[in-house]
């Protein structure tokens, strides 16, 4: 059975403050990995894809991939009250058999 | 603005109605999908169409039917639906997959269903 795991918080953080969202998938054979932000009630939003180890950054966004430790982070510096949402990591294999496989999400909260 | 546009945003249809959930992408994306997403809970996948033919269907109820008529469009026919099939329905979209990788999903805005 493919996993996505994440804690599903709800995550409190400062406004201003460095925001830490973890995720670990069992999929050995996963190579694409990518990050939703989702709103109450709205439809999930990608905010970073990342296919090979290390970091890779976007504006306020940096996602890393340690595919040896199997996870994913995604560290969002300055939060922002409009942060406030719920994160879906997503892992998928590719090829026929590779569908992305949702984690169930860390809902993060930034307090003014 | 998203490039998957779904209609309708809403829709409140009873157990003995027929109704379809249409999308469509300008993003030139061969790829599309079809996913239900309960309250707190992540999205869960229900048929993939990969260049127009039906490629997963992951053991979706029969009420639920869906319709590729081109590479832009996907409709979801509804028929019978019981009030647990009451969700959010997601369109997405992409790039192909390739052998060793997935693109990643462009959502739609979503239908709100409720099943009276």
């Amino acid at each position: 059975q493919k996993e996505v795991e994440q804690n599903s918080g709800p995550l409190s953080v400062p406004e201003g403050a460095i925001a830490s969202l973890n995720c670990t998938y069992s999929d050995r054979g996963s190579q694409s990995f990518f990050w939703y932000r989702q709103y109450s009630g709205k439809s999930p939003e990608l905010i970073m894809s990342i296919y090979s180890n290390g970091d890779k950054e976007d504006g306020r966004f940096t996602a890393q991939l340690n595919k040896a430790s199997q996870y994913v982070s995604l560290l969002i510096r300055d939060s922002q009250p409009s942060d406030s949402a719920t994160y879906l990591c997503a892992a998928g294999g590719g090829g026929s058999q590779g569908n992305l496989i949702f984690g169930k999400g860390t809902k993060l909260s930034v307090k003014p | 603005d998203t490039e998957v546009t779904q209609t309708p945003k809403h829709l409140v249809m009873g157990m003995t109605n027929k109704k379809s959930l249409k999308c469509e992408q300008h993003m030139g994306h061969r790829a599309m999908y079809w996913y239900k997403q309960k309250a707190k809970k992540p999205p869960e996948l229900m048929f993939v169409y990969s260049y127009e033919k039906l490629s997963i269907n992951e053991s979706v109820p029969s009420r639920f039917s869906p319709e590729c008529p081109n590479s832009s469009l996907l409709n979801l026919h509804l028929h019978a639906l019981q009030p647990e099939d009451s969700a959010l329905y997601l369109c997405a979209s992409s790039q192909v997959r390739g052998l060793n990788y997935n693109s990643p999903l462009h959502f739609g805005n979503g239908t709100r269903l409720t099943v009276t």
